[in-house]
């Protein structure tokens, strides 16, 4: 069974440009998560999905930030415009629902630098 | 109230010896505590985890142990080797908000 997969690994971009990642899930998790950790400190929430449906954005920074899971498969993160602060590692995580959804699977990260 | 708070934040052992790595936490309403152990280059993968109903945990040489009224846990590697220098983390959630909180991670080292 494939694991948590993630696009792109690393990405370098100027401030103000426009980013893109994505996270495929593993095959028949409903839950989806995103986090993020900045160089130096703790991994943080951004936003958990069910399904297409996102259960909770609390952590999401600020409206520069959009996330979508379109027909509650893979999900993307989009950072318009980026902005220094927001380099870091983007991980992305999946989990099966009910009993077994707080066990979740981590993908293996986008690196996102900033310049 | 939402912290996790992990210490020593880097640890060196011998081969053979015993790892521990602690973590507190603050939120009463936390009830699943996991580890995870990441390499460089890979994502946090899940090692062991405990629910505040038990005081231990043991998968092989991991152990988890558990204090609830000193809102505590503690993760025990024995018989350390090589191949489980890694940077460990601890968290916490909860099953009305699966957000896990992070503990700042542990780089850890088994010299031969």
């Amino acid at each position: 069974e494939a694991g948590v997969t993630q696009f792109p690994s690393h990405s370098v971009i100027e401030k103000g440009q426009t980013v893109t990642l994505r996270c495929d899930p593993i095959s028949g998790h409903d839950n989806l998560y995103w986090y993020r950790r900045v160089m130096g400190k703790e991994i943080k929430f951004l936003l958990h999905f069910v399904k297409e449906s996102k259960q909770d954005e609390s952590g999401m920074p600020n409206n520069r930030f959009l996330a979508e899971r379109t027909g509650g498969t893979y999900s993307t993160l989009k950072v318009q415009p980026a902005e220094l602060e927001d380099s870091g590692v983007y991980f992305c995580a999946s989990s099966q629902g009910g009993g077994l959804a707080l066990s979740q699977f981590f993908g293996p990260g986008t690196r996102l630098t900033v310049l | 109230q939402q912290q996790v708070k992990q210490s020593p934040q880097s640890l060196i052992v011998q081969k053979g010896g015993i790892s521990i790595i602690n973590c507190a936490y603050e939120n009463t309403a936390f009830d699943y505590f996991p580890w995870y152990q990441q390499f460089p280059g890979k994502g946090p993968a899940l090692l062991i985890a405990i629910r505040p109903d038990v005081s231990e945990k043991k998968e092989g040489r991991f152990t988890i142990s558990f204090n609830k009224s000193a809102k505590q846990f503690s993760l025990h590697i024995m018989d350390s080797q090589p191949g489980d220098s890694a940077t460990y983390f601890c968290a916490a959630s909860s099953r009305s908000n699966y957000q896990l909180i992070w503990g700042a991670g542990t780089k850890l080292i088994i010299k031969p």
